[in-house]
């Protein structure tokens, strides 16, 4: 069974940092691209972040630019999010997803991160 | 590319068909031939579960009465008989270029 595990979510001050993690299991990690996802509360969702299966592509949506980075740990089966410079607007659940045949065909439960002072 | 989803809520009486239409801002064909439209299904509380991708294609698992037809920037994902169980939020994703999603279409029964 596919199994993709969020963790690192919390609440921290506008300004600051987070990291993401996300634990895959059941599945044979590394030939997946790879992807990040946020939903903030009540709205829809919007992709952030998706990284090739060895690391060397990334892509991020406009917003996360020059502030979040995108990693992967393909020895240990880990997606990261680095996020820095964090702002409200950055307040959402953050779910990690599998990526294969042009579409997201498994996600995680999701890690909540609040930006709030 | 931007995403329009209509109708952006709908109630529907169990047993009943629903339709939701997607209008992509450009042709979602990619260079490779593929159309990469895809339909997720979210329940409240829950992550969003991927229905049909290319299309037309349904992700294992998905019941029957789901169905994905469309081509080009016009795009219908259709319930033949709406159940219970499917209510929530339905949304479309394009990956031709990037990744967006439509805002969403809450559904609720009748």
């Amino acid at each position: 069974e596919v199994l993709l595990v969020e963790s690192g979510g919390g609440s921290v001050q506008p300004g600051g940092s987070l990291r993401l993690s996300c634990a895959a299991s059941g599945f044979t990690f590394s030939p997946y691209w790879m992807t990040w996802v946020r939903q903030a509360p009540g709205k829809g969702l919007e992709w952030v972040a998706t990284m090739n299966r060895d690391g060397s592509e990334t892509y991020y949506v406009d917003s996360a630019k020059g502030r979040f980075t995108i990693s992967r740990d393909n020895t240990e089966n880990f997606l990261f999010l680095q996020m820095n410079s964090l702002r409200g607007d950055d307040t959402a659940v953050y779910y990690c997803a599998r990526g294969q045949q042009g579409t997201l065909d498994s996600w995680g439960q999701g890690t909540l991160v609040t930006i709030s002072s | 590319i931007v995403m329009t989803q209509a109708p952006l809520s709908s109630a529907v009486t169990l047993g009943q068909p629903a339709s939701i239409s997607c209008r992509s801002s450009q042709s979602l064909e990619h260079n490779d031939g593929n159309t990469y439209l895809s339909w997720l299904h979210q329940r409240p509380g829950q992550p969003p579960r991927l229905l049909i991708y290319k299309i037309s294609k349904k992700f294992s698992g998905v019941p029957d009465r789901f169905s994905g037809s469309g081509a080009g920037t016009e795009f219908t994902l259709k319930i033949s008989r709406v159940e219970a169980e499917d209510v929530g939020v339905y949304y479309c994703m394009q990956a031709t270029q990037l990744i967006t999603f439509g805002q969403g279409t809450k559904l609720e029964i009748k």
